[in-house]
């Protein structure tokens, strides 16, 4: 069965420290792999997507990710992160553009002063 | 451009009970999915509806069930409510079929809570 593990529940930080959170899939096929985050009481918002191409993408709010085919993983990484960053962070993967999309259980991202 | 609106935002209902909820979708998209996130957990798949039709399910019982409209709005019904449907409700649309770029455009949500 397709799967998304996200392997870290929560990430605690310091402002202006690096972050990394991590994602893993399951596959055997071609995905498409996608951040999303989460503000409180808030729906979902597109924080970047690997379709094909440059395996480096880069999104919104400084954010980037790098897919690895071979370790079937997403990390997605900020070189700086800001108090406004703490909210929560799903990585997810989907078969067909436009399709469903199987997300993880989410990490919380915590950034203290 | 208007994004994806949902209503109601919050709403409870007791067991038993049955629920509409519903989605416009984004200008320009006819595809509208809707997931289930349960308190603390990701999203869930429940179906989704493209040119009025369903084009795919998750893992929901007959219960539940959905609506497009020929605006590309829609509903999605739940009867005979559980205390497990207690979640946050999100749709979202795509353009799908029109050489989009495979994103989903999420709506804000609806809270039910099943009493």
């Amino acid at each position: 069965a397709q799967s998304v593990t996200q392997l870290d529940s929560q990430v605690p930080v310091f402002e202006e420290a690096p972050v990394e959170l991590r994602c893993n899939y399951s596959s055997s096929v071609s995905v498409y792999l996608f951040w999303y985050v989460q503000y409180p009481n808030q729906g979902l918002q597109l924080l970047l997507k690997y379709l094909s191409g440059s395996t480096l993408v880069k999104g919104i709010n400084g954010f980037e990710a790098e897919f690895n085919k071979s370790q079937t993983s997403f990390h997605l990484r900020k070189p700086s992160v800001h108090i406004s960053d703490t909210a929560e962070y799903f990585c997810a993967v989907s078969y067909n553009q436009g399709g469903k999309l199987i997300f993880g259980q989410g990490t919380e991202l915590s950034v203290k002063p | 451009e208007t994004g994806v609106t949902q209503s109601p935002t919050h709403l409870i209902k007791t067991r038993g009970q049955q629920v509409t909820l519903r989605c416009s979708s984004q200008s320009g998209h006819n595809t509208v999915s809707w997931y289930q996130q349960a308190l603390g957990q990701g999203p869930q798949f429940i179906f989704q509806y493209y040119r009025e039709e369903e084009n795919g399910r998750g893992n929901f019982p007959p219960r539940f069930s959905g609506l497009q409209f020929p605006n590309y709005s829609s509903e999605l019904n739940v009867n005979a409510l559980e205390l497990d449907d207690s979640a946050l409700y999100l749709c979202a649309s795509s353009p799908l079929g029109s050489g989009g770029a495979g994103e989903l455009f999420f709506g804000e949500g609806s809270r039910l809570t099943v009493l």
